[in-house]
């Protein structure tokens, strides 16, 4: 079973505009992660929240997480072509170790 | 190697023919993980090895589903009588010890279609 839902399916954009994803899972969480999959093939992690942060930044990415609502976003500003993709949340399954459960992902399309 | 490998990266067989599956993480990794994704899923937990042992497989479908990694590096995932249900990518993870804050390196998946 998956835990996390992200909103939209689908997004398609244009270059240059921002997309936002968004997750919504079901248990209590001590970290959220974004990955990235191009192709569906191998996913590449993008960034990792910890449950007492609100709001991290890496480069053109900005993830929120809202432990009360449990959701979380992932913002990619100034889109480019080459961020077209799938995006997945994950958060830990419930144990101590590091086995993350999926949502279904976002398909992101960015038109040149 | 640089990354996880896992070979082959495509393999076509008959429903009820047996195949194998192979993941080699990187180097150092004591933790590797097992995942099926299906089209238009995520990827779905199958199995984790923390060293040598499984210590966690309950995401195996049923018993036709088995791994191994004898030596605490390379894993193999091993399918019997395949069915037409189990085309999917294979995907093969490893992290460096498994916690719980830690990000997963992928590979690039095994494509599996039963015919």
């Amino acid at each position: 079973s998956q835990q996390g839902e992200e909103d939209p399916q689908a997004l398609s954009i244009q270059e240059g505009e921002n997309a936002t994803m968004n997750c919504s899972y079901k248990t209590s969480i001590n970290n959220l992660q974004w990955y990235r999959q191009n192709s569906g093939r191998g996913l590449v992690h993008l960034i990792l929240i910890r449950s007492n942060e609100r709001e991290k930044h890496s480069g053109r990415l900005r993830v929120t997480l809202d432990t009360s609502k449990k959701s979380s976003s992932l913002l990619i500003t100034a889109s480019r072509a080459a961020d077209t993709a799938s995006y997945f949340c994950a958060t830990p399954g419930g144990t101590s170790y590091g086995k993350l459960t999926f949502g279904q992902g976002t398909i992101l399309t960015v038109h040149p | 190697g640089a990354g996880v490998s896992q070979t082959p990266s495509n393999k076509v067989t008959e429903k009820g023919k047996y195949v194998e599956l192979r993941c080699d993480p990187i180097s150092g990794h004591t933790a590797l993980y097992w995942y099926r994704q299906s089209l238009g899923q995520g990827p779905e937990f199958l199995i984790y090895f923390q060293g040598t042992g499984a210590a966690d497989d309950s995401g195996l479908p049923n018993d036709r589903f088995f791994a191994v990694r004898p030596e605490g590096s390379v894993s193999t995932l091993k399918i019997q009588r395949t069915e037409r249900g189990d085309s999917a990518v294979y995907l093969c993870a490893s992290s460096p010890m498994g916690g719980n804050n830690e990000k997963l390196f992928f590979g690039s998946g095994t494509q599996l279609s039963v015919l």
